[in-house]
């Protein structure tokens, strides 16, 4: 069954410290992984997506299809980096929709000053 | 771009009763998805129309429906409301480029109470 699995709830981190926000998956195909972002009063909107192997506002993930992971890793986090993130799963077909996301439960990202 | 939007933003209902939510997507979108969010169950997927077919179905009972418009334009119904309808309704819209790449685009949700 697909699955996305978030391990942390809460995750607080000092501003210029390292973050990295765990996301592991279950998926009998070869999904689509994406890590969606929240700020506080703001609609859900994607951070990054593994297809496009790019970064946005410093934040990398990469897909490990061996450990079924799609981590979001940070070198030196901001204040304004606090939201609430998700990881997303996709089982498309890759056909012309984008299917059913499957999301974890989040994780709450503190920036500290 | 004119971004998705949903209506109306809160909604106030008393058990029973039965509700409708409208989603208009991104201009050229005719992908529309609705979830449920709630702070027990985080973000359940509800449903997903394509072209006024309804393409995939989460695990909801028959009182949450929804249909899509020919101009992809979308409504979620939910009749005989109970206590644990009340959430944040969300609707996105999306595409597939050509080269496979994807991207939803969510609106701001319509807050639904049932007391």
């Amino acid at each position: 069954a697909q699955r996305v699995t978030q391990p942390e709830k809460l995750l607080s981190v000092f501003k210029g410290a390292p973050v990295e926000l765990k996301c592991n998956y279950s998926y009998s195909g070869s999904p689509e992984l994406f890590w969606y972002v929240q700020y506080s009063r703001q609609r859900l909107q994607l951070l990054l997506r593994h297809i496009s192997r790019e970064s946005i506002k410093g934040f990398t993930a990469d897909l490990n299809k061996g450990e079924t992971s799609f981590h979001l890793k940070k070198p030196f986090a901001q204040e304004e980096d606090s939201a609430m993130y998700y990881c997303a799963l996709s089982g498309s077909d890759r056909g012309s929709t984008l299917g059913r996301l499957y999301f974890g439960r989040g994780t709450q990202l503190t920036v500290w000053p | 771009k004119a971004g998705v939007t949903q209506t109306p933003r809160y909604l106030i209902k008393t058990r029973g009763q039965q509700v409708t939510l409208s989603c208009s997507p991104i201009s050229g979108h005719r992908s529309v998805s609705w979830y449920q969010q709630t702070p027990g169950q985080g973000l359940q997927f509800l449903f997903e129309y394509f072209s006024e077919t309804q393409r995939n179905k989460g695990n909801f009972p028959g009182r949450f429906s929804g249909r899509q418009f020919s101009n992809s334009r979308s409504e979620m119904n939910v009749s005989t409301l109970e206590l644990g309808d009340s959430a944040l309704y969300l609707c996105a819209s999306s595409w597939r480029g050509r080269r496979g790449g994807t991207e939803a685009f969510f609106g701001q949700g319509t807050r639904l109470t049932v007391v």
